[in-house]
């Protein structure tokens, strides 16, 4: 099985721009679907980028997501930050097994 | 507009069993792939199981192979999750999620049922 890593938290102003990044450990991150997952306290998960960089709608356009398969890893990036943008931020993908998998998680602060 | 109510939760002792159901609307359940995740208190998430829109496949996660079994309704519009055996560690709210545009998207989610194993 892979596992997909992701920096604990990050924080950022509003109006700024942050990247939160997601390395898979083994297998081809280009190959298997990465989605990101914007869960809000107290609230269900909801899905904000799907297959890689597809916008479910409804989500704006300030999120955006992109895989680098030089490092392995996929990106959530969101610009123009709003206090409301804050929570945690899943990504999740699979392998060839269906072993699906998510990301321990990375706790967006806009202060 | 889709929605997806899980109910079932409770407390359970170790070794108990409980099962979850989940009820589906909104949308042509029979047509769409359905997941379980489960977060535990104050963790991420941890995807458990997942089921084929007719029942064809089903898939489960390593730490409850061979204790939880999926199964669907599509009479019914409502997705279930046997759980036996259960641990301490099962302690979390489960969550069934609606799959789309692929199987993988987990579209939708519901509210969650909190699922307690404890002596």
């Amino acid at each position: 099985n892979f596992m997909l890593t992701q920096p604990h938290s990050v924080s950022e102003s509003p109006g700024k721009t942050v990247t939160i990044s997601c390395t898979r450990s083994s297998g081809s991150i280009a190959i298997n679907y990465v989605q990101w997952y914007q869960q809000r306290p107290g609230s269900s998960p909801t899905t904000v980028i799907y297959e890689d960089n597809q916008r479910p709608s409804g989500v704006p356009d300030r999120f955006s997501g992109s895989i680098d398969s030089s490092s392995n890893s996929a990106s959530l990036t969101i610009s123009g930050l709003k206090t409301e943008d804050e929570g945690d931020y899943y990504c999740q993908s699979y392998d060839s097994s269906i072993h699906v998998v998510f990301g321990g998680g990375t706790k967006l602060t806009v202060l | 507009q889709v929605q997806l109510v899980e109910s079932g939760g409770g407390e359970v002792q170790p070794g108990g069993s409980l099962r979850l159901s989940c009820a589906a609307s909104g949308f042509t359940f029979s047509s769409y792939d359905i997941h379980w995740v489960r977060q535990a208190p104050g963790k991420g998430l941890e995807w458990v199981a997942f089921m084929r829109y007719d029942g064809s496949n089903k898939h489960y996660a390593d730490s409850v192979k061979g204790r939880f079994a999926v199964s669907r309704d599509n009479s019914k519009n409502t997705l279930y999750l046997q759980m036996n055996s259960l641990r301490t560690e099962d302690t979390a709210v489960y969550y069934c999620t609606k799959g789309g545009p692929t199987w993988i998207v987990l579209e939708y989610w519901g509210q969650g049922t909190l699922v307690t194993v404890s002596s």
